[in-house]
């Protein structure tokens, strides 16, 4: 799998938007950027995925480099339930069902 | 969605004994996968294990160390042996939901949090 950097930590204030970045320099044609977040004491849960194009779900946004070499994931209004690691993960399309391969994370911290 | 439950959810044990972990999915899945998360720490996958085969083990873990079984389809177990302080960690196991077209869901159990006196 090719390489994610992510900051080590991040702050937000409840109820602010929140702008996770990701770099991906390396990724191929045929990575999907995948997002999981952990929340404390809990296993990891998916959040949100994209090839090319910007995508929103329930959860969050996920906004894409047009040269794909980076991504942020979008908290539109923090609450103090986001406080969690969270993880970018490039994963290839042909081996989609292969294991997540997980790197350090972003432990974002929601302040009151 | 894939609902994973493991037992036991912690344990204590003593250095040198073995701990096997149980992980039961509501659904049959192809592909079984445990993790360890050492404190503090990301995830680290320690094995893939699917059904009628032998586990594939990543870099770092061997099979005498974490012997893994994969009966059916909804179930397997993780045995850490000769336990040293240095396994304590939270070990999770996860599967892959169905096959959605541009991506594959992986479901995660909550984990079992073992601590080696």
């Amino acid at each position: 799998d090719a390489k994610t950097t992510q900051p080590n930590s991040m702050e937000s204030n409840e109820e602010e938007p929140v702008h996770l970045p990701c770099n991906h320099s390396t990724i191929s044609g045929t990575d999907y950027i995948h997002w999981y977040r952990q929340l404390p004491s809990q296993g990891p849960e998916y959040v949100i995925h994209g090839l090319t194009s910007n995508v929103n779900n329930r959860m969050a946004s996920l906004a894409i480099a047009e040269d794909r070499k980076s991504s942020t994931l979008i908290l539109h209004r923090a609450t103090l339930r986001d406080a969690a690691v969270y993880y970018c993960i490039l994963r290839d399309l042909k081996t989609s069902y292969d294991k997540v391969i997980f790197g350090p994370g972003t432990s974002l911290s929601v302040i009151p | 969605s894939a609902v994973i439950s493991q037992k036991p959810s912690r344990d204590i044990c003593q250095r040198g004994t073995s701990l096997t972990i149980q992980c039961q999915v509501d659904s049959q899945v192809t592909m079984m996968f445990w993790y360890r998360q050492q404190p503090g720490q990301s995830l680290t996958l320690i094995a893939t294990a699917n059904q009628g085969s032998e586990a594939t083990y990543e870099s770092g873990f061997v099979i005498d160390k974490f012997p893994i079984s994969r009966p059916n389809l909804t179930f397997s177990t993780l045995t850490v042996s000769n336990l040293s302080p240095e396994d304590s960690s939270i070990y999770l196991c996860s599967v892959v939901g169905a096959d959605r077209g541009s991506y594959n869901e992986q479901f995660f159990g909550p984990g079992t949090r073992l601590t080696v006196l």
